[in-house]
């Protein structure tokens, strides 16, 4: 069993719906957890960082920790063809310093 | 600007090859890591360092060795003891002691293709 699951999709969505994406995970050590969004053949890039339980939102965007579920949530409000991508959950806890273990990403597919 | 380059792009190599591939940062990152991407599954991280002249191993480091010479450079050759080595390579960097979670910066990727 992998330590961090993601479900791969492709998730397809009409434009201007939410988009709501999830990863579960084992290790409950893990206290920082990241979003990044990668388009096709291009590197990641982090869209938000958040620690412990709770919610975090910044834009179109809202990230949800549950750790007593060892479950995380993105969710993309209003989304945009532009937000078509790869999006990859990521997490670490203090112990392994900056090692990230990374969920295979979902595939989002947002149609006009 | 600041950035994370890779080069080159797009790389061929034939079985029994060594190739080395191109990171270097102007961010002024202590931090530099490698990573592989295979489709459908997660990065993978193969060799990271926090300061020059010193790398650690990552989860599958086999086939693969690296050197940190200059704070900026952080080069991976991937060698001919690799048994797959065809993927997409990853390089990042980040700041270190801003948390105990530092972020991580990626950039545009390398993809390996053995013929």
């Amino acid at each position: 069993q992998k330590e961090v699951e993601q479900d791969p999709g492709p998730l397809s969505v009409p434009e201007g719906a939410i988009v709501s994406l999830n990863c579960t995970y084992s290790n409950s050590a893990f206290q920082y957890f990241m979003w990044y969004r990668q388009y096709s053949r291009k590197g990641p890039e982090l869209l938000m960082y958040t620690y412990s339980s709770g919610n975090k939102e910044d834009g179109r965007f809202t990230a949800q920790v549950d750790k007593s579920s060892k479950y995380i949530s993105l969710f993309i409000r209003d989304s945009q063809p532009s937000d078509s991508a790869t999006y990859l959950c990521a997490m670490s806890d203090a112990a392994a310093g900056n090692k990230l273990t990374f969920g295979g990403g979902t595939r989002v597919l947002v149609k006009p | 600007d600041g950035g994370i380059t890779q080069s080159p792009k797009y790389l061929f190599r034939k079985e029994g090859q060594n190739v080395t591939l191109s990171c270097e940062q102007n961010l002024n990152h202590d931090a530099m890591y490698w990573y592989r991407q295979d489709p459908g599954q997660g990065l993978r991280l193969i060799y990271y360092s926090q300061i020059v002249n010193d790398f650690q191993k990552g989860d599958i480091a086999e086939g693969y060795s690296v050197s940190r010479e200059k704070k900026e450079s952080f080069p991976l050759t991937v060698t001919s003891a690799q048994k797959n080595p065809t993927a997409f390579y990853l390089c990042a960097s980040s700041i270190l002691g801003q948390g105990p979670s530092d972020t991580q910066y990626f950039g545009p990727g390398t993809r390996l293709t053995v013929l």
